[in-house]
């Protein structure tokens, strides 16, 4: 099947930075990415979509200066966490879809804020 | 609106045995109905979807599942547990059409024993 990755898979950052995420799809073009939350022992939660080109779409709850999603090219999308905080500490996984509609998940990112 | 259910978040079987995680869902139209697997630390895999045609669906790994529309249910089955099953395992649901905003389920951890 078709490859997202995400980048890094592993990140520990101190209160206040700022983190940047990235999730590529290296086989197909993903015309809509979307990136998800899980907490421990929980499910996926949708953050956020976003189309290439355009502005994201969040969920209802979800900060959007916080998490700042931009999708400029058909193979890559970022997430960056801006001034992170301990409540912040997740794993989040993206997903491309493309063309044929079909959904291809990254590894996921955890990220640890001390 | 489409919401899931999973019953029983921690599932224990013998290697050999049957697995059976079971999944109900909620969808206002006809859904398309999903199972992913989780390992640690990893992103989703797909193990096998439902959009329409035959009920009995087969999937990876010797994985089926079973749509039954008058129970609302999507039920994950395979006739002999391997020790590498052992994974968190996700339900989702989507509306017809649309293979994209997943809602999922809470997930079932599944172990398998000797």
């Amino acid at each position: 099947g078709a490859v997202v990755s995400q980048h890094p898979s592993w990140v520990i950052c101190k209160s206040g930075t700022s983190v940047k995420i990235e999730c590529r799809s290296l086989d197909f073009q993903a015309t809509t990415m979307f990136w998800y939350r899980q907490f421990p022992k929980q499910s996926l939660m949708l953050m956020a979509t976003s189309n290439e080109g355009s502005k994201a779409t969040y969920e209802q709850g979800v900060e959007k200066d916080k998490f700042l999603i931009n999708h400029a090219s058909l193979t890559l999308s970022t997430l960056t966490v801006t001034s992170a905080h301990p409540e912040d500490s997740s794993f989040y996984i993206c997903s491309g879809q493309g063309f044929t509609g079909e959904l291809f998940f990254g590894e996921g990112s955890r990220l640890t804020v001390l | 609106a489409q919401s899931v259910t999973q019953l029983g978040s921690h599932v224990s079987v013998s290697e050999g045995a049957l697995v059976l995680l079971r999944c109900n869902y909620s969808s206002s139209v006809p859904p398309y109905l999903f199972w992913y697997v989780q390992y640690p630390n990893q992103g989703l895999q797909l193990l096998l979807k439902y959009t329409t045609g035959a009920t009995l669906v087969k999937g990876i790994n010797g994985f089926e599942a079973e749509f039954k529309k008058s129970e609302t249910s999507f039920h994950l089955t395979k006739p002999s547990a391997h020790m590498s099953d052992a994974a968190e395992y996700f339900c989702a649901v989507t509306p017809t059409g649309t293979a994209s905003k997943l809602t999922f389920g809470t997930g079932t951890r599944l172990q398998v024993t000797l």
